[in-house]
């Protein structure tokens, strides 16, 4: 167990839904991530939270609104999601952001969206 | 130019076979290089971590980084049905950079 857990774990949902993604880490770490993991392309970083702070949007589309009310919990709310969406969305925690010098980051196991 | 390629695979090999995994990357700043393990249905996993070339040995693996050719390869000794994963390379310049990961390579080792 990575101590970090994501739910649901399953979704589908259409374009005018309204729903949110939830991560928890019990890992007392600093920083936590949001990925989208799409069938034969490599991970790509979404949002980046330091201390309850976003330190990075990586250019995401606004129907992406994340939420980090305190370090051991992130949220990814989603609205008006076009089907290619469709991803394995994965939450990540770290220590600290010095991710290039050896800090190591957790992931969870992912919430499949499914986007009608 | 991709900054990170490696092949997607999949990889079958027999239960006790060496694998070879490798990627190939551009960015000549990458100083720090991993290869994470992602089992169906669950998140990825540090596996591998080396700073600078050279090798790295852990067990049945060992990781190879051959800075001046900028390829770095994951070799998994004796492999076995557990080994059956996704493998991702990913690289960093170290510092508050970002990582960035290969699309990763589906292995299956058969029993």
């Amino acid at each position: 167990e990575t101590g970090v857990t994501q739910t649901p774990r399953h979704l589908v949902m259409g374009m005018t839904n309204k729903k949110s993604l939830k991560c928890e880490q019990h890992l007392g770490h600093n920083a936590m991530y949001w990925y989208k993991q799409s069938a034969k392309k490599p991970l790509e970083l979404m949002f980046v939270y330091n201390f309850k702070e976003q330190t990075e949007n990586n250019s995401v589309p606004s129907r992406f609104s994340p939420e980090c009310p305190n370090s051991s919990h992130l949220f990814l709310h989603l609205h008006t999601l076009q089907p290619e969406d469709s991803a394995l969305y994965l939450c990540a925690s770290s220590q600290d952001l010095a991710l290039g010098s050896g800090e190591t980051q957790y992931f969870g196991p992912g919430t499949r969206l499914l986007v009608l | 130019q991709k900054e990170v390629e490696q092949d997607p695979g999949p990889l079958s090999v027999p239960e006790g076979a060496i694998v070879s995994l490798n990627c190939t990357y551009s960015n000549s700043a990458f100083q720090y290089f991993m290869w994470y393990r992602q089992y169906s249905r669950k998140g990825p996993e540090l596996l591998m971590y080396t700073y600078s070339s050279g090798n790295k040995e852990d067990g049945r693996f060992t990781a190879q980084v051959d800075k001046s050719s900028k390829y770095i390869s994951l070799f998994i000794r004796d492999s076995q049905p557990s080994d059956s994963a996704t493998y991702l390379c990913a690289f960093s310049s170290g510092g508050y950079q970002k990582v960035t990961f290969g699309t990763g390579t589906k292995l299956q080792v058969i029993p």
